[in-house]
This record gives structure tokens, C-alpha cells and sequence, in this order.
């Protein structure tokens, strides 16, 4: 049983471009959490979605950054117009029920460079 | 924030010793989470304490909770180099779905 698959694993980006990341849940995993961390620093939680509809955007930029999480496929977080700030790790991570109720399975992340 | 604290940021012992790391949180929660971060990957989770619970144990981990105070610790027995890494409390706030993540607490166990 595959665990949370990410990928890029790591991905360079010049500003101004766009960046997709993308995370596959566990089987049988309908919620899906991205978090971002900077270095040495703890993860901020961006976005929360489940099939098709997003639960939380609170923690996610209001401008250049998007998340989908459709009925086929992996979810997407997207990053348009990227910028040096964008810089860091970017986790997804993935439970059957939400976290209110159990544990989060997290990926490996995804490490965006902005030159 | 309604992310919770870690304390102290860093620690350093010695194989064998034990390992103390607390954290603090600002809301009422459902439950309270630990996880482990070795350098460069993902996180997993250690240990699940629900807000009703006041003590936890699994293997060499053993956990409190006082929601009065509003924090928690979490003791590692008998380190071990292999458990170097980062710690991160992580809570999930009354009514909510997400986990929000303390600041973390670096541990390192030399050998």
C-alpha cells in the first residue's frame, strides 16, 4: 500500500512562471491537507479539500495560489507568478476521516526554488 | 495564531538520557498530535491524545495533556541517536478539521 505520493520532489522555478505540484492520497483517503514550510521553521497549513470541494482555504494566499482536488487524479496546488518568497517546502498530507477524528499521513514534500 | 509552541527550540543529550519537549497551544481542542521530522522529509505521526485524556504511552514515548494549562509534553526515555529530528505538536481545534503545527523542537542525541 503506497503512501502519500508527491511529486516533484523538487522543482526550480524562474519568478514570473507558474508551479504545479501535485500529491496522491493513500488509497482510500478522500481528505487531502497541503502545508507549506520555510526552513527551520514549523508548517503553516494552506488549504483543505476533500472530492471535488474545498473544506478550508483560510491559510492560503488569496491571490497567485490555487488548490483543486478532482473526482480522478491527484490533487493540485498551483502557483502562478511565482515569486523568491514562494521558496520552501510544500507538504501534502492525506487521512480517511479528517484529522479532527485521527492521525495525518504525509508525503515526502515537494521543494520549490524560485530563482 | 492558533498554532501551538514548542519548548525549548533546541535540545542536545546524550544517548540514554531523556528527552522533555512541551508544548503549548491557544484554543480548545479536540485533540492533540505529535509528530517526528527527520531532516529532508516528511512528517509521521507518533502519538494521538484526545482532549478527554490526560496520559498516553507507546513504546519509549510517553505523553501528557492539561487542558487547563493548555499544553502538553511529550518525554522520549532511553534516547537514542536514531532519534534525532525535529518534534512537532500539532493541534485540532474545537469545531475544525485541520491540524495546526507548533514551531517544533529540534532534538539532537549524541552518541
Amino acid at each position: 500500500n503506497a503512501g502519500v505520493m508527491q511529486n516533484p520532489r523538487h522543482l526550480v522555478r524562474r519568478r514570473g512562471q507558474e508551479a504545479r505540484l501535485r500529491c496522491s492520497p493513500m488509497k482510500g483517503h478522500s481528505h487531502v491537507y497541503w502545508y507549506r514550510q520555510l526552513p527551520e521553521e514549523g508548517l503553516k497549513f494552506m488549504v483543505y479539500l476533500q472530492k471535488e470541494n474545498i473544506i478550508d482555504e483560510s491559510g492560503m494566499p488569496k491571490e497567485r495560489f490555487s488548490a483543486e482536488f478532482p473526482k480522478e487524479g491527484p490533487s493540485i496546488l498551483r502557483i502562478q507568478q511565482v515569486v523568491r518568497g514562494d521558496s520552501a517546502a510544500y507538504f501534502c498530507a492525506s487521512s480517511p476521516s479528517g484529522g479532527n477524528t485521527g492521525e495525518l499521513f504525509f508525503g515526502e514534500g515537494s521543494r520549490l526554488t524560485v530563482l | 495564531s492558533q498554532q501551538g509552541e514548542e519548548d525549548p527550540q533546541a535540545l542536545s543529550i546524550q544517548e540514554g538520557e531523556n528527552a522533555t519537549m512541551n508544548c503549548s497551544y491557544k484554543t480548545s481542542i479536540n485533540n492533540l498530535q505529535w509528530y517526528r521530522q527527520n531532516s529532508g522529509r516528511g512528517l509521521v505521526h507518533l502519538i494521538l491524545i484526545r482532549s478527554n485524556e490526560r496520559e498516553k504511552h507507546s513504546g519509549r514515548l510517553r505523553v501528557t495533556l492539561d487542558t487547563s494549562k493548555k499544553s502538553s509534553s511529550l518525554l522520549i526515555t532511553a534516547s537514542r541517536a536514531a532519534d534525532t529530528a525535529s518534534y512537532f505538536c500539532a493541534t485540532v481545534v474545537t469545531g475544525a478539521n485541520n491540524l495546526f503545527f507548533g514551531t517544533g523542537t529540534r532534538l539532537t542525541v549524541i552518541p
